[in-house]
């Protein structure tokens, strides 16, 4: 059965440094998503994505955050400069009619 | 602006036992989705069901069913005779209708644990 994979699953990163989380969604699906999750905390939107653009975004989502589809098969996270409270787990996800997410990429900042 | 809100934090019973989880939500939209994901442990989230909103038929998987009730915007997971494999955290989530980004908005999520 088709899945979202997600690289690394666990990335760390001092603060300051930027990051890069990747996603390969499923291949016949046309939407897709940055979700994080705060530990122990619940799932937050981050972004979507369509047509090769932002589609909507959350207020989470500032000018620290960028996405790419640089190769119509992986789809990109950046963090330019990171702080403490970027740690958490990012979630991709994509959709055709469901959103079927990926493992996640768990991302501590020290 | 969409919410959904799962009251119930933390959750735990006997193995064999009846388990309902909980969800309301708030939307002004009249086409909307209904979502549960389930977390376990291991911490990816698996998608359970969706829901329309024009379809109030209560559905039943194997030992999974819910009640979706328009009238107290209300949509209500029940794990029939839990098994300790149902440990997790469980997510109500809900997506407005049909328009290009359709984020989900999660609810606070129930722990659900199994104890045997």
């Amino acid at each position: 059965e088709p899945e979202v994979t997600q690289t690394p699953s666990h990335q760390v990163t001092q603060m300051g440094q930027e990051v890069i989380l990747r996603c390969v969604p499923i291949s016949n699906h046309l939407y897709f998503y940055w979700y994080r999750q705060i530990l122990g905390q619940k799932v937050e939107f981050l972004v979507s994505f369509y047509n090769n653009e932002i589609s909507e975004k959350s207020e989470i989502f500032d000018d620290q955050f960028s996405v790419e589809r640089p190769d119509g098969s992986n789809f990109t996270l950046k963090i330019r400069s990171t702080k403490l409270e970027d740690s958490a787990m990012y979630f991709c996800a994509s959709r055709y009619y469901e959103q079927y997410f990926g493992p996640g990429t768990r991302l501590t900042v020290t | 602006a969409q919410k959904v809100t799962q009251a119930q934090t933390e959750i735990s019973v006997v193995e064999k036992e009846d388990v309902t989880l909980d969800c309301v939500y708030e939307t002004r939209d009249t086409t909307y989705y209904l979502f549960w994901y389930k977390q376990p442990p291991s911490g990816e989230l698996v998608f359970l069901i969706r829901r329309n909103s024009f379809d109030e038929q209560n559905e039943i998987s194997g030992r999974y069913s819910w009640n979706f009730q328009k009238s107290t915007s209300s949509f209500n997971f029940t794990i029939t005779a839990s098994q300790v494999v149902d440990s997790a955290v469980y997510f109500c989530a809900l997506r407005q209708g049909e328009t290009s980004g359709s984020r989900l908005t999660f609810g606070e999520g129930t722990q659900l644990t199994v104890n045997p």
